[in-house]
This record gives C-alpha cells, structure tokens and sequence, in this order.
C-alpha cells in the first residue's frame, strides 16, 4: 500500500464550479498534511497545510482532515483556468520524520 | 527573501558519466530535501536532511547516489555512473524544522537527461 495515494486524474471541471481533491494515506502516525500545487514545467508551491480535523478555509481553498478516516481533501471553490495544475498531496509522520508526496491529481477547469 | 537556488537548470550527459547538483537553501531553514521527480510522478524523496545530519535516504541509490551537507547550508548531490533512468527532475527543498517543518520551498530544480 503506498503511503500517500491519489487519483492520477485528470479532473475535469467547468470555470466557476468547485474542484474536490482527495488523498488517503496509510500511516495513522501522521500529524502534518500538505497540499502543493505544481504548474507544467515549474516546482511545488505550498498552498495549504493542515494539521487538526475539521476545515481550514484560505480564500477561495478549503482543507479538509479526517485523521480516523486517514483521508484529506482539498476543495477549491469557484474554479478559475488558473487552477488547471497538479495538485500533490503531501505528509509529515512528525516534525523530524520524512515529507512524503503522493502522485498529484492534474486538475483541468475548462472554460 | 532569497528563495531556493539550485544549480545547474539543465543538464545532458551521456550514461556511465557522473554529474553534480549544488542546493542553496533558503537562510535560517536547518531542513534540505532532495527529490526526483520523473515526468507524470509526484516527488520521490531521495535525501532529507536536518542541519548536516541525515533524517532519511532511505530512497537513495546508495550505489550511485551521493549527497552531502556541509556545514548544515549548502548541499550537493551526486551520481556516478549515471543511467538513462536517472533521467529527471531533482528538486530541492527547504523549510524550518517544529511546526515549520514540511511548509517547504523548492528550488527550480535541476533537469537532467542521459543519453
């Protein structure tokens, strides 16, 4: 089982709607939860992190962690083709452990 | 701020030669990841580093791969001999260890082709 599993996509969505991202990960140690976006061509950008259950909103994002369901999501609210990315999903097992990405789910946002 | 500086952008060599990629953290974070990064793949950690210990190289092709982080700032990844495998994307990261730790920042990253 992989540590940090994503659906590969791509997502396909219509401007202005919203765009679900999910990742689920095996290790229930895990305490830190990261989403990165990656353009084609360009490195990861930190966009949210996450580190208790519930929701954690910034702009137009939301981050969602359910640790007992060892799942976290992302949602992105009113789409714009700007967002066409992919999105990495990333965990930390603790502060001095490994971060550890999943494959990215490449997000589309069609006009 | 002065971000990541990673060298070189680009890199060609032919298989069985060896090459060097040099990481300039960003100032004041004791935590230095390597990834690769093939096309169409999330990141794969090759070495992380907190200060000039090694955290995890678990991933590392200790056979070929190399890295170092002198003095806990600057970090170099080697590979010698190279194989047409190895053809990818090395990025590198930084971040602050405590809560800090995992909010990284990358680099360019360097982009290699063996041939």
């Amino acid at each position: 089982q992989k540590e940090v599993e994503q659906n590969s996509g791509p997502l396909s969505v219509p401007e202005g709607a919203i765009a679900s991202l999910n990742c689920t990960y095996s290790d229930r140690g895990s305490q830190s939860f990261f989403w990165y976006r990656q353009y084609s061509g360009k490195s990861p950008e930190l966009i949210m992190s996450i580190y208790s259950n519930g929701d954690k909103e910034d702009g137009r994002f939301t981050a969602q962690l359910n640790k007992a369901s060892q799942y976290v999501s992302l949602l992105i609210r009113d789409s714009q083709p700007s967002d066409s990315a992919t999105y990495l999903c990333a965990l930390h097992t603790g502060t001095a452990s490994k971060l550890t990405f999943g494959t990215g789910t490449r997000l589309q946002v069609t006009l | 701020e002065a971000g990541v500086a990673q060298s070189p952008r680009y890199k060609i060599i032919e298989k069985r030669q060896s090459v060097a990629f040099w990481c300039n953290p960003i100032s004041g974070h004791a935590t230095l990841y390597w990834y690769q990064q093939i096309l169409g793949q999330g990141p794969k950690l090759l070495i992380q580093f907190q200060n000039n210990g090694v955290v995890d190289d678990s991933q590392l092709p200790k056979d070929r791969f190399s890295a170092e982080r002198l003095k806990g700032v600057d970090s170099t990844l080697k590979i010698q001999p190279a194989k047409l495998e190895d053809s990818a994307v090395y990025l590198c990261a930084s971040s602050l260890t405590g809560q800090g730790a995992g909010e990284a920042f990358f680099g360019q990253g360097t982009r290699l082709t063996v041939v």
